[in-house]
This record gives structure tokens, C-alpha cells and sequence, in this order.
């Protein structure tokens, strides 16, 4: 079973610098998803960036971007200019390829990042 | 794009009592559907998904039941709520078909005590 780890309970970031959250995942397949969420306190579950593992080039997204390092299986997730309403919890997903039509979503325990002013 | 519905927001029940909560879609058909729990401070727990009317499988034995009775429907259920079945439930929907690499779309979420 494939199973995603985010050693970081928390991260703390001052605003307009950059920080970068890590995780780690393990699985036996060769393509799949990965997605980062972000959970403001509000609980309100918003996607901020996806990466294909078939695709070599990062995914970015204005101020978000990630490392995907398919061999080390590892795919952070870095927030640069970061601003203080990107304080939230950050949930790293891992989904099956289209063979697993149930394209359900397999999450890290979360990393809460915190913004100082 | 897809909305989701999800009721009650909070809800605080006795030990022994029972639980229904519901979820609707909207802007979607066939979609798959999925009940995600997350305890205080946690991650979150893949409970129940669907991928059409009727059928339903489960991630993790527990007291807790889903049913989907109605395409764009979800409910979760329990016969006698536990302490430990407090937590933030989220419905979620995504596309079904060849919607492997779209995201998941998340519901408001419902925030269940067990007293």
C-alpha cells in the first residue's frame, strides 16, 4: 500500500521570504499523482498545486512550485514571497494512475505553516 | 464546476446515539465520492468511496456505514456513535471517467462531538 509521509508538524516562515515543506512517499508504481492541499482555518480543503509522474518538469504555480524527484520519491513544495494568508495546514496527496478508477487520494498527516509579520 | 453540498456543519451528539450526515453534488454526473475523516491536528483518513449508485467500499473497519442511494448523493451513517468517532468530516467528489489526474473538490466539512 502506498503511503505519504510529511516529517514537518510545523514550519515557521517570515513573510516575503521562502520556505520549503518536504514529502516523502512510497509506492511500487511507476505513474501517478501527486497534489499538494492547503487548509486555511477556515478547514476549507483548496488544491494549490498537482504533478503528473510522467512529466519531468515541476509544476509551478505563480508563488508555489515543487521539486519532484521521482527516484528519491520525494516531492516538496516551495512558497516563495510567501504572504501572510498562506498560513494553513499543507496536506500532501498521492493518488493511483488510471488503472485504480476509485482516483481516491492518500494523505501525509500535514505540516502547519506559520507566517510571521 | 462542481459543488458540494455537506450538513450539518456541527454537530454534537451523545455516546450511543446514532449519526446520519449528508452530502450533495452538484455540477457533476457519475462522479466518485469519498468520506474523509480528520481527528484534532491529523491528518486525513479515507473512510468510504464510491464510484456509482449502490456501491460502496470501505477503507477502515469501524462502526461507521456509507450508502449512496441516489447518484449524486453520499451519507454517512452510524448505529451508535464512540467517543473516538469525534473529528472533522469532509465529503470530497471528483469526476468520474477519465479523471485520473483531476483534484479533489471538497465539501465545507462537518465537525462531530461525541459526548
Amino acid at each position: 500500500a502506498q503511503t505519504v509521509t510529511q516529517s514537518q508538524p510545523e514550519m515557521s516562515v517570515q513573510e516575503a521570504e521562502t520556505v520549503t515543506l518536504s514529502c516523502t512517499y512510497d509506492t511500487s508504481e511507476s505513474d501517478y499523482y501527486l497534489f499538494w492541499y492547503k487548509q486555511p482555518p477556515s478547514r476549507q480543503m483548496i488544491l494549490v498545486i498537482r504533478q503528473e509522474a510522467y512529466k519531468q518538469q515541476n509544476a509551478t504555480e505563480n508563488r508555489f512550485s515543487v521539486n519532484f524527484q521521482k527516484a528519491a520519491k520525494s516531492f516538496s513544495l516551495k512558497i516563495s514571497d510567501s504572504q501572510l494568508g498562506d498560513a494553513a495546514m499543507y496536506f500532501c496527496a498521492y493518488r493511483s494512475d488510471w488503472m485504480d478508477s476509485s482516483y481516491k487520494l492518500i494523505f501525509g498527516s500535514g505540516t502547519r505553516l506559520l507566517v510571521r509579520p | 464546476s462542481q459543488t458540494i453540498h455537506q450538513w450539518p456543519a456541527t454537530l454534537v451528539q451523545p455516546v450511543g446515539s446514532p449519526l446520519s450526515l449528508e452530502c450533495t453534488v452538484e455540477g457533476t454526473s457519475n462522479p466518485n465520492l469519498y468520506w474523509y475523516r480528520q481527528a484534532a491536528g491529523r491528518g486525513l483518513q479515507l473512510l468510504f468511496y464510491s464510484v456509482g449508485i449502490g456501491q460502496i467500499s470501505s477503507e477502515v473497519p469501524q462502526n461507521l456505514s456509507a450508502s449512496r442511494p441516489q447518484d449524486r448523493q453520499f451519507i454517512l451513517s452510524s448505529k451508535k456513535l464512540l467517543l473516538s468517532d469525534s473529528g472533522f468530516y469532509l465529503c470530497a467528489s471528483t469526476a468520474g471517467g477519465l479523471s485520473y489526474n483531476s483534484p479533489l473538490h471538497f465539501g465545507n466539512g462537518t465537525r462531530l462531538t461525541v459526548t
